[in-house]
């Protein structure tokens, strides 16, 4: 069973800081894994999706994974009030692609 | 953009009462997922279908019962609702292909059993 843990559980930056979460997974067979980000009271909403070992940039945020260490990290350049919401990693169970499994969250705010 | 509503927003229900609550998706999706979400705890899945007619038990299925009657459709039923209950409830659903498993996720349903 997959199993995901988020560090750290909140994080207060200052605007335009560079801004690093990170996620540990248990299982090394795992073969996908995502950000979401879920601003207060709203949906969570898919960020970022990387397959392979790696590093994928979009705009000011960059994912990075690495399975040798069962490592997920997601960085923000320059970060925004805007960015401040919960940011949840999640890999799929290799026991079933059917499924997803979440970590607990990191809660990001970014004060001016 | 992927569309799934949720009904209702909100509902307070009493200990040992029956609650339903409802997800509907115009995507044309095959999976449809039931979690909930507890502050600390991210979000945690209940039910899952990826037919009409079938469902499946995700990690935390107990208390929980769910229904797909149709492939937009898929409901969520406490037949006796629990103060443990309480929580936010988020319906997703996603295409079946294995290039994407990007999850859309409904506006979510605040519950509270008191």
């Amino acid at each position: 069973q997959q199993n995901v843990q988020q560090s750290p559980e909140s994080l207060i930056v200052p605007e335009g800081a560079r801004t690093s979460l990170n996620c540990t997974f248990s299982d090394s067979a795992s073969q996908y894994f995502w950000w979401y980000r879920q601003h207060s009271g709203k949906a969570p909403k898919a960020l970022m999706s990387i397959f392979s070992n790696g590093e994928k940039e979009e705009g000011r945020f960059t994912i990075h994974l690495n399975k040798a260490s069962l490592h997920f990290s997601l960085h923000i350049r320059d970060s925004q009030p805007s960015d401040s919401a919960l940011y949840l990693c999640a890999g799929i169970a290799s026991s079933s692609f059917s499924k997803l499994v979440f970590g607990q969250g990191t809660s990001l705010s970014v004060v001016p | 953009e992927a569309a799934v509503t949720q009904s209702p927003r909100s509902k307070v229900a009493v200990t040992g009462g029956k609650v339903t609550l409802s997800c509907h998706q115009t995507n044309n999706h095959d999976y449809m997922y039931w979690y909930r979400q507890d502050t600390g705890h991210g979000l945690r899945l209940i039910h899952y279908s990826y037919v009409a007619d079938s469902t499946e038990k995700g990690d935390i299925p107990d208390g929980y019962k769910a229904s797909r009657p149709s492939q937009e459709n898929f409901s969520l039923i406490l037949e006796l609702a629990s103060l443990s209950q309480t929580a936010v409830y988020f319906c997703a659903s996603r295409y079946r292909g294995l290039s994407s498993y990007e999850q859309y996720f409904g506006p979510g349903t605040r519950l509270t059993v008191l």
